[in-house]
């Protein structure tokens, strides 16, 4: 079982609709990272959370540390936020980071 | 350009030539890294250095040599590769305790 899970793995909705995307951990970690993929590989750092809650634009990351699990909301999805979304940990102690498989979004017209 | 810049973004060898992945970056930060993602796969930590100095090697084969001159350039040296090393490379960096990671575009790499 990997350490970072993700779901769903595959997402399709239609512009406009309200996404969440889940990621549950099951290792001690300093900070939680959300990361997205556009076909061709670039990766960008969309966020970094250690508590709480951040909001960028139409993006949202929540962490609940007891749960050890975070969400990754997009509020008025556009076929331009079609990408992979791939949660990460950094463990305790440790320097890289640990990730998850990814959730696939498509976002139709 | 993210800050991070990645030479070649495509790269095919075969399996008795030797090669070098580039990864430099002008960002002033202080911590480097490879990663490798395999179809299918979550993307792996292969090496971190901080300060030019290897921290972390992540039970990666012989075959992958990773080079830090410094702390804005990387090299990741490969020989005798084996098709199932086919993958996108990425780099990375970051300052030890800072917001996040800057990612390079990666190289695709095939090995026939």
């Amino acid at each position: 079982k990997n350490e970072v899970e993700q779901s769903p793995q595959n997402l399709t909705a239609q512009e406009g609709e309200f996404i969440t995307i889940n990621c549950s951990y099951s290792v001690g970690i300093s900070a939680l990272h959300w990361l997205q993929q556009h076909p061709g590989g670039g990766i960008v750092s969309l966020f970094m959370l250690s508590s709480g809650k951040k909001k960028h634009g139409r993006l949202i990351a929540t962490i609940n540390i007891q749960e050890k699990h975070s969400s990754l909301h997009i509020t008025a999805s556009h076929p331009r936020d079609s990408a992979v979304y791939i949660c990460a940990v950094r463990k305790g102690g440790a320097d890289g980071l640990t990730f998850g498989k990814g959730t696939h979004l498509i976002i139709q017209p | 350009e993210t800050g991070v810049t990645q030479t070649p973004r495509h790269l095919v060898m075969g399996m008795t030539n030797k090669k070098s992945l580039k990864c430099e970056q002008h960002l002033g930060h202080n911590a480097m890294y490879w990663y490798k993602q395999s179809a299918k796969k979550p993307l792996e930590l292969m090496f971190v250095y901080n300060f030019k100095e290897q921290t972390e090697n992540n039970s990666v084969p012989s075959r992958f040599s990773p080079e830090c001159p410094n702390s804005s350039h990387l090299f990741l040296h490969l020989h005798t590769l084996q098709p199932e090393d086919s993958a996108l490379y990425l780099c990375a960096s970051n300052n030890p305790g800072g917001r996040g990671y800057t990612f390079g575009s990666g190289t695709r790499l095939t090995v026939v």
